[in-house]
């Protein structure tokens, strides 16, 4: 199975309002990250979390981490349309390797 | 600045065809090379990664192969595609940890 899991599956907003992803995984990781990807394209970097530590900012996004609970939330803050994409988390174990889930499909509408 | 470049954007392709697609990184030497496959709606999967110049580790067993003649170049290869290996091809490099997308190729077997 995956080790991230996204949750929800797909996620309907008003521009405006704010967008919370969550996404469980099931070994230890040395650091979390979240990606974007606008349809048919790759996939964006947003941000990298480390085991470590328990919460970062970045612009409008804002991403927790607990590790006692093997999960992590990306929040995205007054939702725009250009936001529309899906949103995945990979979790990092060894050097270099990533492990995907399925990603959170995220629509904000206008 | 680095870059990743992935050819071509499209491939239509009979079954029992070969395939070759290319992915090269400009701007870092000794980059992690990666190459993954997107199923429709779903997260990615790793098929292959490589820490340096002919050094291949394969993720998932298929018919399918990777090599890396150069540095910065890696390449994806079948000798006969299957219908099955119709999906969405993403090369990424990595420093550590963040992986960096190329823009990915849309591969459908007819």
């Amino acid at each position: 199975s995956q080790q991230g899991e996204e949750d929800p599956q797909a996620l309907s907003i008003q521009e405006g309002e704010n967008a919370t992803m969550n996404c469980s995984y099931k070994t230890s990781i040395n650091n979390l990250q979240w990606y974007r990807q606008n349809s048919g394209r790759g996939l964006v970097h947003l941000i990298l979390i480390r085991s470590n530590e328990r919460e970062k900012h970045s612009g409008r996004l804002r991403v927790t981490l607990d590790t006692s609970k093997k999960s992590s939330s990306l929040l995205i803050t007054a939702s725009r349309a250009a936001d529309t994409a899906s949103y995945f988390c990979a979790t990092n174990t060894n050097a270099g390797k990533s492990t995907f889930g399925d990603g959170t499909t995220l629509t904000v509408k206008p | 600045s680095q870059t990743i470049h992935q050819w071509p954007a499209t491939l239509v392709q009979p079954v029992g065809s070969p395939l070759s697609l290319e992915c090269t990184v400009e701007g870092t030497s000794n980059p992690n090379l990666y190459w993954y496959r997107q199923a429709a709606g779903r997260g990615l999967q790793l098929l292959f990664y490589s820490v340096g110049i002919g050094q291949i580790s394969s993720e998932v067993p298929q018919n399918l192969s990777a090599s890396r003649p150069q540095d910065r170049q890696f390449i994806l290869s079948s000798k006969k595609l299957l219908l099955s290996d119709s999906g969405f091809y993403l090369c990424a490099w990595s420093p550590y940890g963040t992986q960096y997308f190329g823009p990915g190729t849309r591969l459908t077997v007819l």
